[in-house]
Protein backbone atom coordinates (compact mmCIF):
# COMPACT_ATOMS: atom_id res chain seq x y z
CA UNK A 1 0.00 0.00 0.00
CA UNK A 2 1.37 3.42 -0.54
CA UNK A 3 1.94 5.82 1.99
CA UNK A 4 -1.51 7.21 3.58
CA UNK A 5 -4.07 5.67 2.45
CA UNK A 6 -6.86 6.11 3.84
CA UNK A 7 -10.40 3.78 4.57
CA UNK A 8 -13.00 3.61 3.88
CA UNK A 9 -12.53 5.25 -0.20
CA UNK A 10 -16.11 6.28 0.83
CA UNK A 11 -18.56 6.95 3.57
CA UNK A 12 -22.43 7.87 3.62
CA UNK A 13 -23.91 8.26 7.03
CA UNK A 14 -27.17 10.32 8.29
CA UNK A 15 -26.76 13.95 10.30
CA UNK A 16 -26.05 13.26 13.75
CA UNK A 17 -23.70 10.04 13.69
CA UNK A 18 -20.55 9.92 14.00
CA UNK A 19 -17.72 9.36 11.12
CA UNK A 20 -14.32 7.28 11.67
CA UNK A 21 -12.25 7.49 8.87
CA UNK A 22 -9.05 5.34 8.61
CA UNK A 23 -5.66 6.11 7.32
CA UNK A 24 -2.13 3.96 7.69
CA UNK A 25 1.01 4.98 6.85
CA UNK A 26 3.94 2.91 5.95
CA UNK A 27 7.44 4.95 7.11
CA UNK A 28 8.65 6.78 10.58
CA UNK A 29 6.63 9.89 10.96
CA UNK A 30 7.24 13.36 12.36
CA UNK A 31 3.85 14.01 12.68
CA UNK A 32 0.24 13.22 11.00
CA UNK A 33 -1.79 16.04 9.62
CA UNK A 34 -5.45 15.69 8.94
CA UNK A 35 -7.14 17.93 5.86
CA UNK A 36 -10.51 18.33 4.65
CA UNK A 37 -11.17 19.16 1.24
CA UNK A 38 -14.59 20.74 -0.23
CA UNK A 39 -15.14 19.69 -3.39
CA UNK A 40 -13.19 21.49 -5.97
CA UNK A 41 -11.58 23.80 -3.32
CA UNK A 42 -8.46 24.11 -1.48
CA UNK A 43 -7.06 22.29 1.47
CA UNK A 44 -7.91 22.92 4.74
CA UNK A 45 -5.63 21.92 8.16
CA UNK A 46 -8.03 20.26 11.02
CA UNK A 47 -5.73 19.13 13.14
CA UNK A 48 -1.82 17.66 13.66
CA UNK A 49 -0.81 14.57 16.08
CA UNK A 50 2.82 14.35 16.86
CA UNK A 51 4.50 11.00 16.71
CA UNK A 52 4.78 10.84 20.24
CA UNK A 53 1.09 11.81 21.28
CA UNK A 54 -1.86 9.16 20.91
CA UNK A 55 -4.84 11.22 20.60
CA UNK A 56 -6.02 14.67 20.44
CA UNK A 57 -8.83 16.32 20.18
CA UNK A 58 -10.14 19.83 18.72
CA UNK A 59 -14.27 20.38 18.78
CA UNK A 60 -15.90 17.52 16.92
CA UNK A 61 -13.04 16.05 15.76
CA UNK A 62 -10.40 13.33 17.33
CA UNK A 63 -7.48 11.98 16.21
CA UNK A 64 -5.90 8.83 17.76
CA UNK A 65 -2.29 7.92 16.52
CA UNK A 66 -1.06 4.38 17.10
CA UNK A 67 3.13 4.30 15.76
CA UNK A 68 3.27 0.61 16.15
CA UNK A 69 0.68 -0.11 13.60
CA UNK A 70 1.49 2.83 11.41
CA UNK A 71 -1.75 3.76 11.61
CA UNK A 72 -4.19 6.90 12.64
CA UNK A 73 -8.16 7.69 13.04
CA UNK A 74 -10.22 10.77 12.81
CA UNK A 75 -13.94 10.54 14.01
CA UNK A 76 -16.04 13.31 13.60
CA UNK A 77 -18.74 13.11 16.23
CA UNK A 78 -22.34 14.47 16.03
CA UNK A 79 -22.00 15.10 12.07
CA UNK A 80 -23.63 17.78 10.19
CA UNK A 81 -24.61 18.02 6.65
CA UNK A 82 -21.66 20.91 6.50
CA UNK A 83 -18.65 17.88 7.48
CA UNK A 84 -19.41 16.76 3.54
CA UNK A 85 -16.19 16.98 1.55
CA UNK A 86 -13.37 14.71 1.23
CA UNK A 87 -10.75 14.25 4.34
CA UNK A 88 -7.01 13.19 3.66
CA UNK A 89 -4.50 12.11 6.46
CA UNK A 90 -1.11 13.38 5.43
CA UNK A 91 2.58 12.32 7.00
CA UNK A 92 5.35 14.46 7.77
CA UNK A 93 8.73 12.57 7.50
CA UNK A 94 11.20 11.69 9.84
CA UNK A 95 13.80 10.40 7.66
CA UNK A 96 13.62 9.48 3.77
CA UNK A 97 9.97 11.59 3.92
CA UNK A 98 12.08 14.38 3.87
CA UNK A 99 11.11 17.95 3.98
CA UNK A 100 7.73 17.46 2.87
CA UNK A 101 3.68 16.61 3.40
CA UNK A 102 3.02 13.08 1.65
CA UNK A 103 -1.17 12.22 1.53
CA UNK A 104 -2.97 9.85 1.47
CA UNK A 105 -5.91 8.84 -1.38
CA UNK A 106 -8.62 10.40 0.91
CA UNK A 107 -12.55 9.48 2.22
CA UNK A 108 -15.41 11.37 0.78
CA UNK A 109 -17.68 11.66 3.40
CA UNK A 110 -21.49 12.57 2.62
CA UNK A 111 -23.49 13.76 5.21
CA UNK A 112 -27.52 13.38 4.50
CA UNK A 113 -29.81 15.49 6.50
CA UNK B 1 -6.61 34.33 9.83
CA UNK B 2 -3.51 35.25 7.17
CA UNK B 3 -4.46 33.33 4.01
CA UNK B 4 -2.12 32.08 1.67
CA UNK B 5 -4.02 33.45 -1.70
CA UNK B 6 -3.30 32.22 -4.77
CA UNK B 7 -3.75 33.61 -8.89
CA UNK B 8 -5.52 33.06 -11.06
CA UNK B 9 -8.46 30.60 -9.82
CA UNK B 10 -8.76 29.24 -13.13
CA UNK B 11 -6.45 29.04 -16.23
CA UNK B 12 -7.15 27.86 -19.57
CA UNK B 13 -3.95 27.58 -21.47
CA UNK B 14 -2.55 26.21 -24.93
CA UNK B 15 -0.87 22.92 -24.92
CA UNK B 16 2.95 23.94 -25.48
CA UNK B 17 2.47 27.57 -24.01
CA UNK B 18 4.14 28.65 -20.86
CA UNK B 19 1.98 29.22 -17.83
CA UNK B 20 2.80 30.71 -14.60
CA UNK B 21 1.17 30.53 -11.17
CA UNK B 22 1.56 32.95 -8.32
CA UNK B 23 1.36 32.54 -4.79
CA UNK B 24 1.41 35.17 -1.60
CA UNK B 25 2.19 32.79 1.13
CA UNK B 26 1.68 33.98 4.80
CA UNK B 27 4.31 36.94 5.51
CA UNK B 28 6.58 35.53 8.60
CA UNK B 29 5.95 31.73 6.77
CA UNK B 30 10.02 30.35 5.96
CA UNK B 31 9.01 27.32 3.83
CA UNK B 32 6.92 27.02 0.38
CA UNK B 33 5.48 24.21 -1.61
CA UNK B 34 3.90 23.54 -4.67
CA UNK B 35 1.26 20.94 -4.87
CA UNK B 36 -0.94 19.44 -7.56
CA UNK B 37 -4.08 17.39 -7.54
CA UNK B 38 -5.72 15.83 -10.65
CA UNK B 39 -8.56 15.48 -11.02
CA UNK B 40 -10.56 12.71 -8.52
CA UNK B 41 -6.74 11.57 -7.52
CA UNK B 42 -5.00 12.47 -4.65
CA UNK B 43 -2.67 15.31 -3.92
CA UNK B 44 0.86 15.10 -4.88
CA UNK B 45 4.00 16.78 -3.89
CA UNK B 46 5.91 18.57 -6.54
CA UNK B 47 8.48 21.13 -4.79
CA UNK B 48 9.77 22.91 -1.50
CA UNK B 49 11.93 25.85 -0.98
CA UNK B 50 13.26 27.69 1.70
CA UNK B 51 16.25 29.91 2.08
CA UNK B 52 15.45 30.75 -1.75
CA UNK B 53 16.28 27.40 -2.93
CA UNK B 54 14.59 24.36 -3.72
CA UNK B 55 15.17 21.80 -0.86
CA UNK B 56 13.25 18.49 -2.27
CA UNK B 57 11.51 18.01 -5.63
CA UNK B 58 9.47 15.05 -6.58
CA UNK B 59 9.82 13.13 -10.29
CA UNK B 60 6.86 14.80 -11.64
CA UNK B 61 8.89 18.10 -11.06
CA UNK B 62 10.99 17.85 -14.33
CA UNK B 63 12.99 20.41 -16.25
CA UNK B 64 9.69 21.78 -17.47
CA UNK B 65 9.26 23.31 -13.81
CA UNK B 66 10.64 25.80 -12.00
CA UNK B 67 10.05 28.11 -9.35
CA UNK B 68 10.63 31.52 -7.85
CA UNK B 69 10.65 33.79 -4.97
CA UNK B 70 11.37 37.05 -6.85
CA UNK B 71 10.40 39.66 -4.88
CA UNK B 72 10.29 37.68 -1.23
CA UNK B 73 6.62 38.03 -1.06
CA UNK B 74 5.27 35.97 -4.05
CA UNK B 75 6.39 32.36 -5.26
CA UNK B 76 5.61 31.21 -8.99
CA UNK B 77 5.27 27.87 -9.99
CA UNK B 78 5.96 27.94 -13.96
CA UNK B 79 5.70 25.87 -16.37
CA UNK B 80 7.56 26.17 -19.76
CA UNK B 81 5.82 24.39 -21.91
CA UNK B 82 2.33 22.82 -21.05
CA UNK B 83 0.89 19.15 -21.80
CA UNK B 84 -2.34 18.02 -21.73
CA UNK B 85 -1.52 15.57 -18.83
CA UNK B 86 -0.70 19.11 -16.73
CA UNK B 87 -4.00 19.67 -16.01
CA UNK B 88 -4.64 19.97 -12.43
CA UNK B 89 -5.32 21.91 -9.41
CA UNK B 90 -2.18 23.65 -8.48
CA UNK B 91 -1.86 24.20 -4.42
CA UNK B 92 0.92 26.32 -3.45
CA UNK B 93 1.24 25.95 0.58
CA UNK B 94 3.47 27.24 3.61
CA UNK B 95 4.56 27.02 7.09
CA UNK B 96 6.26 28.49 9.97
CA UNK B 97 9.85 26.81 10.13
CA UNK B 98 10.25 25.20 14.07
CA UNK B 99 13.54 24.87 15.11
CA UNK B 100 15.03 21.22 16.59
CA UNK B 101 13.64 20.78 20.04
CA UNK B 102 10.49 22.81 19.25
CA UNK B 103 7.47 21.10 20.94
CA UNK B 104 5.36 22.71 18.66
CA UNK B 105 4.12 21.09 14.83
CA UNK B 106 2.72 23.43 12.51
CA UNK B 107 0.09 22.38 10.01
CA UNK B 108 0.74 23.72 6.54
CA UNK B 109 -1.72 26.46 5.00
CA UNK B 110 -2.99 25.89 1.53
CA UNK B 111 -3.99 28.39 -1.10
CA UNK B 112 -7.14 27.51 -2.75
CA UNK B 113 -5.84 26.74 -5.91
CA UNK B 114 -4.96 27.11 -9.50
CA UNK B 115 -7.14 25.28 -11.76
CA UNK B 116 -4.94 24.76 -15.09
CA UNK B 117 -6.39 23.19 -17.69
CA UNK B 118 -4.67 22.63 -20.86
CA UNK B 119 -6.11 21.98 -24.60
Amino acid sequence: SQQGEEDPQALSIQEGENATMNCSYKTSINNLQWYRQNSGRGLVHLILIRSNEREKHSGRLRVTLDTSKKSSSLLITASRAADTASYFCATWGLTGGGNKLTFGTGTQLKVEL
Amino acid sequence: EPEVTQTPSHQVTQMGQEVILRCVPISNHLYFYWYRQILGQKVEFLVSFYNNEISEKSEIFDDQFSVERPDGSNFTLKIRSTKLEDSAMYFCASRKRFATGDRINYGYTFGSGTRLTVV
